[in-house]
Order: C-alpha cells, then sequence, then structure tokens
C-alpha cells in the first residue's frame, strides 16, 4: 500500500519568513495530493491540493510543488502570519479507486514567532 | 454552514463497554471515512464505505466495526473499549467522481478516553 512521509516533524519561523513542508510517496499510481490544516480543536481543513498532471499550484500565500519523477510534493507559505500557526498534513490518494482514500503524513506542526 | 457533524466532542467510557461514535454529513456524498489521531503517528484509517451497507477494512480495524445504514451517516463502533482505544476519532467524507475537488472534509472529531 502507499506509504507517505512528511518532513520536519516541527517547524518554527519568525513571522515574515517562509515555510516549506515536503513529503514523499511510494506508489507511483498515486495521483491526487492534497494538504491540509489543523488549528487546535478543530478537523483538518483542506487548503490547497494538487493532481498528477500539473507540476505546481499558487493560492495567494501558498503553493505546492509535485516532482512526479522523484514522487515527491512540497508545500511552500510565505509572508508567514501568526494565523498560519497549525498542525500541517500531506496525503496522496488514487483518486478513481478504494473510494478514494488518502494515506496521510504524520503532520508537521507549525509555530510561527510575532 | 456545517457539513460533516460528529455527535460527541469529548466521551469517556469505560473499558469494557460498547461506544457508539456517529458521524452526519449533509451533502450527499457517496464516500465517508473513519480515522483515529494520535501524536506523532498521523491519521491512520479504521475503516471506510463507499455506498450504504457497504464498508471496506482500512490498516487499523482490529477492535472496531462500522454501520452504513443510509447514506448521510456512518457510525464507529467500539465493541468492548479498552485504554489503548483513547484517541481523537475524525470522520470524513469524499464526493464521487465528476467533481473538481477530491479533498475529504471533515468533522470536529470526538475525544474518547477509556478508563
Amino acid at each position: 500500500g502507499e506509504n507517505v512521509e512528511q518532513h520536519p516533524s516541527t517547524l518554527s519561523v519568525q513571522e515574515g519568513d517562509s515555510a516549506v513542508i515536503k513529503c514523499t510517496y511510494s506508489d507511483s499510481a498515486s495521483n491526487y495530493f492534497p494538504w491540509y490544516k489543523q488549528e487546535l480543536g478543530k478537523g483538518p481543513q483542506l487548503i490547497i491540493d494538487i493532481r498528477s498532471n500539473v507540476g505546481e499550484k499558487k493560492d495567494q500565500r501558498i503553493a505546492v510543488t509535485l516532482n512526479k519523477t522523484a514522487k515527491h510534493f512540497s508545500l511552500h507559505i510565505t509572508e508567514t502570519q501568526p494565523e498560519d500557526s497549525a498542525v500541517y498534513f500531506c496525503a496522496a490518494s488514487i483518486s478513481s479507486t478504494n473510494a478514494g482514500k488518502s494515506t496521510f503524513g504524520d503532520g508537521t506542526t507549525l509555530t510561527v514567532k510575532p | 454552514d456545517v457539513k460533516v457533524t460528529q455527535s460527541s466532542r469529548y466521551l469517556v467510557k469505560r473499558t469494557g463497554e460498547k461506544v457508539f461514535l456517529e458521524c452526519v454529513q449533509d451533502m450527499d456524498h457517496e464516500n465517508m471515512f473513519w480515522y483515529r489521531q494520535d501524536p506523532g503517528l498521523g491519521l491512520r484509517l479504521i475503516y471506510f464505505s463507499y455506498d450504504v451497507k457497504m464498508k471496506e477494512k482500512g490498516d487499523i480495524p482490529e477492535g472496531y466495526s462500522v454501520s452504513r445504514e443510509k447514506k448521510e451517516r456512518f457510525s464507529l463502533i467500539l465493541e468492548s473499549a479498552s485504554t489503548n482505544q483513547t484517541s481523537m476519532y475524525l470522520c470524513a467524507s469524499l464526493g464521487q467522481g465528476g467533481t473538481a475537488n477530491y479533498g475529504y472534509t471533515f468533522g470536529s472529531g470526538t475525544r474518547l478516553t477509556v478508563v
């Protein structure tokens, strides 16, 4: 089955700096890669995703890149703000099989210091 | 606009009790999932369902069962709760094909403590 590894497990940055979280996956058939943000006391919320036919996607201060050959994808947050502090999860799935179930990384706790 | 609702935010149960965790979604999604979340272990899939009365085991189904009698409701059952089932339980739903967004919608979670 799919295995997703996520690094780092914790990340602390100064407000205004950039943050990068990296994930690798094992199943070359995976074709959908979402990122979730989980704030304290809440369930994870989808913030951005990328499909295997795209190399990069941006949404304001966040971007995701995908390297299919190397089987890794990354989340980039620019101009970080204290409200970006949360746990971030990457995931991988094959969208057309097994109900589209996702395999998750172990999460990265991001702390943005004011 | 709440879309995935888990019936309890916090539960405390005794060892050996039968425990029901309920999840309801209002998006007419075919697929529903139960994950447990533990520190350092990420989200691990317990069971999922792709249709009414259909269920599939995830990665850690031991000690759990599920029920999906109606499309909108997916229940997780701990037949005989044990202390190692103390965890945060997350329910999620996912639309099927033809939609641009394949991401999960999660509920807020149920923190279960077994004593």
